[in-house]
Order: C-alpha cells, then sequence, then structure tokens
C-alpha cells in the first residue's frame, strides 16, 4: 500500500525567503505525485504533480518541486515565499486509483 | 464556470438519522472521489467511483454508501451517523482514475454528529 509522510507539521518562514515543505513516499510501482494547497475555508487546489520525465517540476503560483528517487522524496519549494503563501499543504501519492495523502504542514509567512 | 459543488456545506445532525451529502461535478469526469479531513490526519479516501455503476472502497469506508448512477453525481450517504464520523467532507473529481490527473475539489461539508 502507498503512503505519504510530511514531518513537519509547520513550517514558519520570513516573506522573501526560500520556502521549503518536505515529502517523502513509498509506493510499490512507479509513483504518481501531487502537490495541493488548501486556504481558510476553502477546498483543495492542486499546485503541481511529478508523473515521469525532468526531476524539477514547476507548478502554479511560483511554487516547484523535486522528485528524488533513491530518497524517496516530493520536496516543494519556493524561491521568495510571500505572505499569501500561508495556508495548508498537503503532499499526495497516487496507486492505482487510490490516492493518498500526507497529514499536512502548515506554513505561515511573517512579513 | 467549471466546479465540483457539494450541498449542504454544513450540517448538524443527531445519532442514527440518515442523511445524504450532495456532489455535482460539471467537467463530465469519468473520476469522483469522497474524501474526510480530520486535524492530524490529512485527507483519507471514503469511496471512489472510475465511471457510472463502478465504485470501490477506500481507505475508510465504514459507515458510508455511494452510488453513481450518473457521472455528474456522486452522493455520500451516511445511513445511521455516529459522533465519529463528525469530520470535514470533500468530493473531487478528475478526467480519469489512474495516474497522471489532478483533482478537483469540491468547497467541503461540515458534519457534526451529536
Amino acid at each position: 500500500a502507498q503512503s505519504v509522510a510530511q514531518p513537519e507539521d509547520q513550517v514558519n518562514v520570513a516573506e522573501g525567503n526560500p520556502l521549503t515543505v518536505k515529502c517523502t513516499y513509498s509506493v510499490s510501482g512507479n509513483p504518481y505525485l501531487f502537490w495541493y494547497v488548501q486556504y481558510p475555508n476553502r477546498g483543495l487546489q492542486f499546485l503541481l504533480k511529478y508523473i515521469t520525465g525532468d526531476n524539477l517540476v514547476k507548478g502554479s503560483y511560483g511554487f516547484e518541486a523535486e522528485f528524488n528517487k533513491s530518497q524517496t522524496s516530493f520536496h516543494l519549494k519556493k524561491p521568495s515565499a510571500l505572505v499569501s503563501d500561508s495556508a495548508l499543504y498537503f503532499c499526495a501519492v497516487r496507486d492505482g486509483y487510490k490516492l493518498s495523502f500526507g497529514a499536512g504542514t502548515t506554513v505561515t509567512v511573517r512579513a | 464556470e467549471a466546479q465540483v459543488t457539494q450541498n449542504p456545506r454544513y450540517l448538524i445532525t443527531v445519532t442514527g438519522k440518515k442523511l445524504t451529502v450532495t456532489c455535482s461535478q460539471n467537467m463530465n469526469h469519468e473520476y469522483m472521489s469522497w474524501y474526510r479531513q480530520d486535524p492530524g490526519l490529512g485527507l483519507r479516501q471514503i469511496y471512489y467511483s472510475m465511471n457510472v455503476e463502478v465504485t470501490d472502497k477506500g481507505d475508510v469506508p465504514e459507515g458510508y454508501k455511494v452510488s453513481r448512477k450518473e457521472k455528474r453525481n456522486f452522493p455520500l450517504i451516511l445511513e445511521s451517523p455516529s459522533p465519529n464520523q463528525t469530520s470535514l467532507y470533500f468530493c473531487a473529481s478528475s478526467f480519469g482514475g489512474g495516474g497522471s490527473y489532478e483533482q478537483y475539489f469540491g468547497p467541503g461539508t461540515r458534519l457534526t454528529v451529536t
């Protein structure tokens, strides 16, 4: 069975600093990996995905993620964080028709 | 506007009183799914549907039922709700069920069972 771990419950950064949200995964076959973001009182929004190809994936709002097969990781990054990036971030892995989410990481960007 | 809609958005009910949460998408998606979100546990998949009349269990199906009679609708049924089903529920859809397709999420339904 597939699983996802987000080792940090919270990440706090200052505006303008780099932001990294960590994710590791476990899946039996080829990994299909996703990042979603949830703003307060909203549903989840898709940020980016890794299916195959380049290990560095670019997505919405200036976010990118690096796939590392040997470390089974898919960390989300943003070079310069904004206050508006404050939200709850979820990593997810797909195995067949099932999608498994991590517990989520709350990101707070202070002005 | 392409969207997934859920109704109701908020619901307070009592133990044992049957309820249905509706979900509808206007994107002609084949795949639809229900999740519950609980603090510290992230989202857990309840049921999913690969197409009309094709459904399967997710990770936490106990106490829930679903049906997929039309492509656009995927209602979630709680026949005898219990307090441990108090949660935030999300419906989602995507073009296909496997692999590469990202999901589109509804706004959520906050359910309280007393």
